[in-house]
């Protein structure tokens, strides 16, 4: 089983309805974020949270909302959607830095979301 | 400020070619953590390596080998020998410890073709 689980891994969905992506991890990390992968742009940042009470705004999130609704699951939320958020969604975790500095993210196998 | 340039969109070589890949970064902090990941046709994002600015030292796994010269603020991936398999969207990434590591910054991406 994968360590960080997206779900779903395709949605096609009409502008204005409210879409949920949801990630799960198994890798008992505290962090998580949500990016967004848009050709020519690499990752952008939507959101980030590293505990369960912490959440804080990315570069992006403007249209998106999370919840964090334990240390293993991180949802991602778009109240009304509309096509400019038609992207691949990606779901990361990573440990808190230790002796070695910034640990690397862990990605999920990505949501890839329509909205027409 | 953090920023990541990948100046090359797309590199497209001919089987058991070496092939580099280019990074360039700015920052201000003096401690700060620079990533490669893999994306391959598949979607998912995968881990390469790791290195922070005080280690210099390139490293070699396998067939990659990584150049950091804070110098010219690139860290260079090279493949030797590149495989089919090689084929994929390769990711520079930089974390700055300042931040507490929560902001990454990932470049826009290279896309390598190999030609069996």
């Amino acid at each position: 089983d994968a360590d960080v689980t997206q779900t779903p891994r395709n949605r096609i969905t009409k502008t204005g309805k409210r879409i949920m992506l949801e990630c799960s991890q198994t890798k008992g990390h505290d962090r998580m974020y949500w990016y967004r992968q848009d050709p020519g742009l690499g990752l952008r940042l939507i959101y980030y949270s590293f505990d369960v009470k912490d959440i804080n705004k990315g570069e992006i999130s403007d249209g998106y909302s999370v919840s964090r609704q334990a240390q293993a699951k991180f949802s991602l939320s778009l109240e009304s959607a509309i096509p400019n958020q038609t992207a691949l969604y990606f779901c990361a975790t990573s440990d808190t830095p230790g002796a070695g500095g910034i640990e690397p993210q862990h990605f999920g196998d990505g949501t890839r979301l329509s909205i027409l | 400020a953090q920023k990541v340039t990948q100046a090359q969109t797309e590199i497209s070589v001919v089987e058991k070619e070496d092939v580099t890949l280019d990074c360039v970064y700015e920052t201000r902090d003096t401690t700060y953590y620079l990533f490669w990941y893999k994306q391959p046709p598949s979607g998912e994002l995968v881990f390469l390596i790791r290195r922070n600015s005080f280690d210099e030292q390139n490293e070699i796994s396998g067939r990659y080998s990584w150049n950091f010269q804070k110098s010219t603020s690139s860290f260079n991936f090279t493949i030797t020998a590149s495989q089919v398999v090689d084929s994929a969207v390769y990711f520079c990434a930089l974390s700055e410890a300042g931040t507490g590591g929560f902001k990454t910054i990932f470049g826009a991406g290279t896309r390598l073709f190999v030609k069996a």
